[in-house]
């Protein structure tokens, strides 16, 4: 059973720095790539983040590249998002996300991510 | 990557059908067959209704149907049912790892 469990959200300031996980189990996680989609409040989804299966050239969305750093550990089946700056824009639930081909097949339950002073 | 155009709102009758169009460019939409659709309540986690333009996931019923033309993928919702009224966003490949969201269109059952 596949199962995506996204933790570390909560309620930062602006200009600082927070750090989701992704914990997966299920499938065979070092096999596939992994995603993070964001849902900004009264906004539509958005993929923020996605990192190859063997962690190389990973792709950022424009509006978090430079800021954002996405990275895994596959003998922890994990995927991370590091969010550095963040911004009151960056507000949002954040949902792990993958599938074994091109669509999103499974996805966490999201954390929410509040940035305000 | 701008994101795929989709109308704000649809609405029907029970029993009704609705389409919900995505419009995209000739380097996602138009170049792969790998649009796939969502149906999002709000407080939930997005369910994947379509993938392939086409291809309904075991368990969807086959009210719902996805087709393509050109840079325009469609969703139709046949008998509308109460528990349809949701967010339903496309989404399409665009090569290499890049994936692309719709804006999102909101179906109300009236």
């Amino acid at each position: 059973q596949v199962q995506v469990v996204e933790s570390g959200g909560g309620v930062v300031q602006p200009g600082r720095s927070l750090r989701l996980s992704c914990a997966a189990s299920g499938f065979p996680f070092s096999n596939h790539p992994m995603h993070w989609v964001r849902q900004a409040p009264g906004k539509g989804l958005e993929r923020v983040a996605v990192i190859p299966h063997d962690g190389s050239n990973e792709q950022y969305a424009d509006s978090v590249k430079g800021r954002f750093t996405i990275s895994r550990d596959n003998s922890k089946n994990t995927a991370f998002l590091q969010m550095n700056s963040l911004r009151d824009e960056d507000t949002a639930v954040y949902f792990c996300a993958w599938g074994p081909d091109y669509y999103f097949a499974y996805w966490g339950q999201g954390t929410l991510v509040t940035v305000s002073s | 990557q701008s994101a795929l155009t989709q109308p704000r709102s649809v609405s029907g009758s029970p029993g009704q059908s609705v389409t919900i169009s995505c419009t995209g460019t000739s380097s996602d939409v138009g170049r792969y067959d790998y649009v796939s659709w969502y149906q999002h309540h709000p407080g939930k986690v997005p369910k994947v209704m379509i993938y392939d333009v086409s291809k309904r996931p075991s368990g969807v019923p086959d009210r719902f149907s996805g087709s393509k033309s050109g840079n325009t993928a469609s969703l139709t919702v046949s008998g509308l049912q109460a528990e349809d009224e949701a967010d339903y966003y496309c989404c399409s490949f665009a090569g290499g790892y890049n994936f692309v969201f719709g804006t999102g269109t909101t179906v109300t059952v009236l």
